[in-house]
């Protein structure tokens, strides 16, 4: 158990919907990371957040955003669904800095029917 | 751009036998380097991590890691495998000041164990 926690674990919904996946941080990291991982692009990097503050977007498309809370914990929404967001979409947290080890949730499944 | 090349996305070994999952990167600027392991419906786990200190590195479940720099590599190796090793294995890289200290993973190497 890394410590990380998501919800829900699975996800199933419709072309056109907006769901938003969650995701709590170990207890006393202030970073949090969103990952997509998936068949054909492999895991990509999607939007990092520091102690409330976007620091860097990845590949993330336009439909999709991320917020950090004043509790730390993480919010990813994913809007105007298409069949090709179905993919595993990870968060990670670690303390801060680029060579602290990011722990990784155990992903939320997100099916586009 | 930094990036991570992994050889062989499919290997089969022997219980018994040697694993050895290659990763190759590119890295403009020193790099920290990571393996993580996936098991079938789960997160990635960290194996374990070089950020400059040993160049050989040990992990968790008998793993271990040799940072060469002339090389740009980063193998992974366990001199014996075990049955609960058949997972897939992701070398990743980033380095400091990466933009959002981003990971940047290689396709990754899917290790079956054969009894």
């Amino acid at each position: 158990d890394s410590g990380v926690t998501q919800t829900p674990k699975h996800l199933i919904t419709a072309t056109g919907q907006r769901v938003t996946l969650r995701c709590s941080p170990r207890s006393g990291d202030l970073s949090v990371y969103w990952y997509q991982q998936s068949l054909d692009q492999g895991l990509q990097f999607l939007i990092h957040y520091y102690n409330g503050e976007e620091r860097a977007k990845g590949n993330i498309l336009e439909r999709f955003s991320a917020q950090q809370f004043p509790d730390l914990h993480s919010e990813l929404n994913l809007s105007s669904l298409e069949l090709g967001d179905s993919a595993l979409y990870f968060c990670a947290s670690s303390q801060a800095t680029g060579e602290d080890t990011q722990y990784f949730g155990p992903g939320t499944r997100l099916t586009v029917l | 751009a930094q990036s991570v090349t992994q050889l062989g996305s499919h290997v089969s070994v022997s219980e018994g036998a040697l694993v050895l999952l290659r990763c190759n990167y590119s890295s403009s600027v020193p790099p920290y380097l990571f393996w993580y392991v996936q098991y079938p419906n789960q997160g990635l786990q960290l194996l374990l991590k070089y950020t400059s200190a040993a160049t050989l590195v040990k992990g968790i479940n008998g793993f271990e890691a040799e940072f060469k720099k002339s090389e740009t590599s980063f193998h992974l190796t366990k001199p014996s495998a075990h049955m609960s090793d058949a997972a897939e294995y992701f070398c990743a890289v980033t380095w400091e000041g990466a933009a959002g200290n981003k990971l940047t993973f290689g396709g990754g190497t899917r290790v079956l164990v054969k009894p």
